[in-house]
């Protein structure tokens, strides 16, 4: 099973600021790594796919880069509504498995 | 636009079965090329993906759980099922099921919490 450690496990940041996660994986994935957003008692929503790909609908300030075992998903400038928990995502094989969640706090 | 709804008892009693099914509504479970997943949350922990179906009934299971699980399709009903045995309270969780495409979880339900308790 291919393990996916992100960094850091929270983070406290002002509006406008921008905020930086970064997902390892246990093995070279390529590029299948996608990127989720989930806020309190709602189901995740997938922001970026394979690695880079924004998905449709997302905003532009949300991108991602890497591949291989080494991943960053990057908000730029961050808005009040960015508060959340995000988590990065592996389909390069079974069982598909997330990092454990980074939480985004709003100062 | 297509919707998933997750439904099935809120409480399961230690090493009984707990049973969930997901309505697919505003297209057919049989047209694309998806899989039909389910994926679950313990309260305040990561998500933990179980297994999915495609619609030709081929299945894949997370080996943590293969032995437990087992996922069906019914088109006549345009659902899917999760079924889980021998539950205990490791398994109280929101259940969510999705629709996956090119490998990629890009529509889920709402979620549904399943509490194992006696």
């Amino acid at each position: 099973e291919i393990v996916l450690t992100q960094s850091p496990d929270f983070q406290s940041v002002t509006p406008k600021e921008k905020v930086t996660i970064t997902c390892r994986a246990s093995q070279s994935i390529g590029s299948s790594l996608h990127w989720y957003q989930q806020k309190p008692d709602q189901s995740p929503k997938l922001l970026i796919k394979y690695a880079s790909q924004s998905f449709s609908g997302v905003p532009s300030r949300f991108s991602g880069s890497g591949s291989g075992t080494d991943f960053t998903l990057t908000i730029n400038s961050l808005e009040a509504e960015d508060a959340a928990t995000y988590y990065c995502h592996q389909s390069s094989s079974l069982p598909q498995t997330f990092g454990q969640g980074t939480k985004v706090e709003i100062k | 636009q297509v919707q998933l709804q997750e439904s099935g008892p809120g409480l399961v009693k230690p090493s009984q079965t707990l049973s969930l099914t997901c309505t697919v509504s505003g297209g057919s479970i049989s047209s694309g090329s998806y899989y039909w997943s389910w994926i679950r949350q313990p309260a305040g922990k990561g998500l933990e993906w179980i297994g999915r179906i495609y619609t030709s009934g081929s299945t894949n299971y997370n080996p943590s759980l293969k032995s437990r699980v087992t996922i069906s399709v019914d088109t006549s009903k345009n659902q899917f099922s999760l079924k889980l045995s021998s539950v205990t309270a490791a398994d109280t969780a929101v259940y969510y099921c999705a629709r996956e495409a090119e490998d990629i979880v890009r529509l889920w339900g709402r979620g549904t919490l399943v509490t194992v308790s006696s």
